[in-house]
């Protein structure tokens, strides 16, 4: 089972919206709605975002919202602000012996 | 406080072998799945195991089936990684964590393992 696919990096400005992609296959994300995201800060484990596609955990702020289209799922951060920089990774169910499957990580910053 | 507690990492030669311990604490550990996530220097996470409430099923990743072997004690409320046949590749930060149906809720600090001759 190959790593999901996300972009290496995107940024955007305060107060912007950014969207990052995470492509993987219909073994994965386009067979389950089960793709979650986390945030990891330098130096810190990760922590969930968003799971079940689109649900945010207790005290995840509003501005993260993640959907899904065919084999590609996306989380969208809106009203950018300097405390979102952290490297994002998406995650999938998937088939096979591997069950869950990350994706290959994307750094955010903030311009 | 909701807490996880690795430990038992460290150094060790190839073909080697470590037992990974996460104390759990804060929350009711006998009614959720649990599970060992690592990542290896300057990488992405990588699913590496899992374990039911129960401690009945269990599943494991490609790259260390039939090498790693997971466990509980709900008696002590902790997770236990068997790791032998260790490997260069197999070196990176444990991490274990709550699985909470598809998705890791909760997740430890993490425990070093370092395979190298």
């Amino acid at each position: 089972q190959s790593a999901l696919t996300q972009p290496a990096s995107v940024s955007g400005s305060p107060g912007q919206s950014i969207t990052i992609s995470c492509t993987g296959t219909s073994s994965d994300i386009g067979y389950y709605n089960s793709v979650s995201w986390y945030r990891q800060l330098p130096g810190k484990a990760p922590t969930l975002v968003i799971y079940d596609v689109s649900n945010r955990p207790s005290g995840v702020s509003n501005r993260f919202s993640g959907s899904k289209s065919g084999n590609t799922a996306s989380l969208t951060i809106s009203g950018l602000q300097a405390e979102d920089e952290a490297d994002y990774y998406c995650c999938s169910h998937a088939s096979g012996i591997t069950i869950y499957v990350f994706g290959t990580g994307t750094k955010v910053t903030v311009l | 406080e909701v807490q996880l507690l690795e430990s038992g990492g460290g150094m060790v030669q190839p073909g080697g072998s470590l037992r990974l311990s996460c104390a759990v604490s804060g929350f009711p550990f006998s009614i959720y799945a649990m599970t060992w996530i690592r990542q290896a220097p300057g990488k992405g996470p990588e699913w590496v195991s899992a374990i039911s409430a129960g401690g009945d099923r269990t599943y494991y990743a490609d790259s260390v089936k039939g090498r790693f072997t997971i466990s509980r004690d709900s008696f002590e409320n902790t997770l236990y990684l068997q790791m032998s046949g260790l490997r260069a590749e197999d070196t990176a930060l444990y991490y274990c964590g709550r699985k909470n149906y598809h998705n890791f809720d909760i997740w430890g600090q993490g425990t070093m393992v370092t395979v190298s001759s």
